[in-house]
């Protein structure tokens, strides 16, 4: 069974700091790995996906995220925050691109002025 | 990317009636849709699995006789939830996957149910 842990249900950061929401997620098969964005009263936007190659993915808005086998985990990072990146962002894990996506619990990210 | 849309956007009802929703995949004929649903600061947790053609396929826990799905064409998924009560209130969100794009699935923008 797959599953997805992602540490810290709220991170502040100020405004054009680092910002660094960490994912862990085990998987018996190579995974399928993503990051979506979602604002408040809406649906989930993607903001960037790891089938395949490439272990440095980079995404929409500024964010990229790497996939580290060895540590099974699968970071996502972006070098400035924005007031625009206030959101709740979840880590999802699959074991194809036709198979349900297990998620993560989610974390909000709070920018500070 | 592909577009899925989701009717309606939010609904109020008053508890003992059934409500449907719908998910439609705009540009792609999708076989296979997938129902989650989202409480308050939680997470989504699948409800099931919409297959063309065929019952839908449903996770442990959830009740196929409460929450009726029917994927009666390529581009269309309902979900009725029957005889709603006010813990049915949520969040319900549906994903599809174009089987000629990419390998991710586009996510509807979520219905917000409410039953007094």
């Amino acid at each position: 069974a797959q599953s997805v842990t992602q540490l810290g249900s709220h991170v502040s950061v100020s405004e054009g700091a680092l910002v660094l929401l960490r994912c862990n997620y085990s998987s018996s098969v190579p995974p399928y790995l993503f990051w979506y964005v979602q604002y408040p009263n809406q649906g989930l936007q993607l903001l960037l996906k790891y089938t395949t190659g490439a272990t440095l993915v980079k995404g929409i808005n500024g964010f990229e995220a790497e996939f580290k086998k060895s540590e099974t985990s699968f970071h996502l990072t972006k070098p400035s925050a924005h007031m625009s990146d206030a959101a709740e962002y979840f880590c999802a894990v699959s074991d194809s691109g036709n198979t349900p996506l297990v998620f993560g619990k989610g974390t909000r990210l709070s920018v500070i002025a | 990317g592909a577009v899925v849309s989701q009717h309606p956007s939010w609904v109020i009802c008053k508890s003992g009636t059934s409500v449907k929703i719908e998910c439609r995949s705009l540009d792609f004929q999708a076989t296979t849709m997938f129902w989650y649903r989202q409480f308050p600061k939680q997470s989504l947790m699948l409800m099931a699995t919409s297959n063309e053609g065929s019952k839908a396929t449903y996770e442990q826990g959830v009740e196929k006789d409460k929450f009726l799905i029917n994927h009666a064409s390529l581009t269309l998924s309902t979900l009725t939830v029957t005889s709603a009560h006010p813990e049915d209130s949520s969040f319900y969100i549906c994903s599809a996957r174009d089987p000629g794009g990419p390998n991710e699935q586009f996510f509807g923008p979520g219905t917000r149910l409410t039953v007094l």
